[in-house]
C-alpha cells in the first residue's frame, strides 16, 4: 500500500517556465489536498478537491491550477513560475469529513525557482 | 480565515526531559490533531482529538483537547533523541469541512 506518491521530489525551474507537481493516492480516498510550506513556517492550503470533478481554492491559489479527473489523482499545474514559488509542496488525502481522521501526507515535492 | 498560533517556535532540550508545547485559537474547533514532520519528509499523525476534554496517549505523547474548544496541548515525556522534528497542531474548525488549519509548528531538539 503506497500511500500518498508525489513526483519529482525535487526540481529546480528558471523563472517562466512551467511544470506539473504530480500526487497519485491508492487508498480511495475522496478528498484530497495540496499545501505549500515555506522555510520555517507552517502549511498553506492553495487548493483542495472533494472528488473526482470538483476543486476549490485554498488561501494561497494565485499562480497555481489544479485537476481532478480521476479519485487517485490531483496534480498542481505552476504555469509561470516565480522565486515567491519556491517551496517545499505536500500533497495530501482523507477518506471522509464527517470524522477527520487526519490527512496522509506525500513525502513532498522541493522546488526551486531561480 | 481562522488561524492557529503554536508556541513555543523553537525547543531546545536535554534526553530525559518532559516537552510540553500548545495551540490557541480565536475559533471554536471540532477536531484537533497533532503531527510530527521529520526532515524531507511529510508530516505523520501522532494523535487525534474529538471532544472537548478529551485526553489521548499515544505511547510517550499525551494531548488534550482544550474544554473551551479553542486551545490543545501536547506533552512528551522522558525524550529522546529520536523525537527530533517539527510538531504541527491542525485544527478542523466547524465550518471548514474536511479543511485543516495548521499551525506554524514546534521545532524540537534534542541534545543527547
Amino acid at each position: 500500500n503506497a500511500g500518498v506518491t508525489q513526483t519529482p521530489k525535487f526540481r529546480i525551474l528558471k523563472i517562466g517556465q512551467s511544470m506539473t507537481l504530480q500526487c497519485t493516492q491508492d487508498m480511495n480516498h475522496n478528498y484530497m489536498y495540496w499545501y505549500r510550506q515555506d522555510p520555517g513556517m507552517g502549511l498553506k492550503l492553495i487548493y483542495y478537491s472533494v472528488g473526482a470533478g470538483i476543486t476549490d481554492k485554498g488561501e494561497v491559489p494565485n499562480g497555481y491550477n489544479v485537476s481532478r479527473s480521476t479519485t487517485e489523482d490531483f496534480p498542481l499545474r505552476l504555469e509561470l513560475a516565480a522565486p515567491s514559488q519556491t517551496s517545499v509542496y505536500f500533497c495530501a488525502s482523507t477518506q471522509t469529513a464527517s470524522r477527520n481522521y487526519g490527512y496522509t501526507f506525500g513525502s513532498g515535492t522541493r522546488l526551486t525557482v531561480v | 480565515g481562522q488561524q492557529l498560533n503554536q508556541s513555543p517556535q523553537s525547543m531546545f532540550i536535554q534526553e530525559g526531559e518532559d516537552v510540553s508545547m500548545n495551540c490557541t485559537s480565536s475559533s471554536i474547533f471540532n477536531t484537533w490533531l497533532w503531527y510530527k514532520q521529520e526532515p524531507g519528509e511529510g508530516p505523520v499523525l501522532l494523535i487525534a482529538l474529538y471532544k472537548a476534554g478529551e485526553l489521548t496517549s499515544n505511547g510517550r505523547l499525551t494531548a488534550q483537547f482544550g474544554i473551551t474548544r479553542k486551545d490543545s496541548f501536547l506533552n512528551i515525556s522522558a525524550s529522546i533523541p529520536s523525537d527530533v522534528g517539527i510538531y504541527f497542531c491542525a485544527g478542523q474548525g466547524e465550518t471548514s469541512g474536511s479543511r485543516l488549519t495548521f499551525g506554524e509548528g514546534t521545532q524540537l531538539t534534542v541534545n543527547p
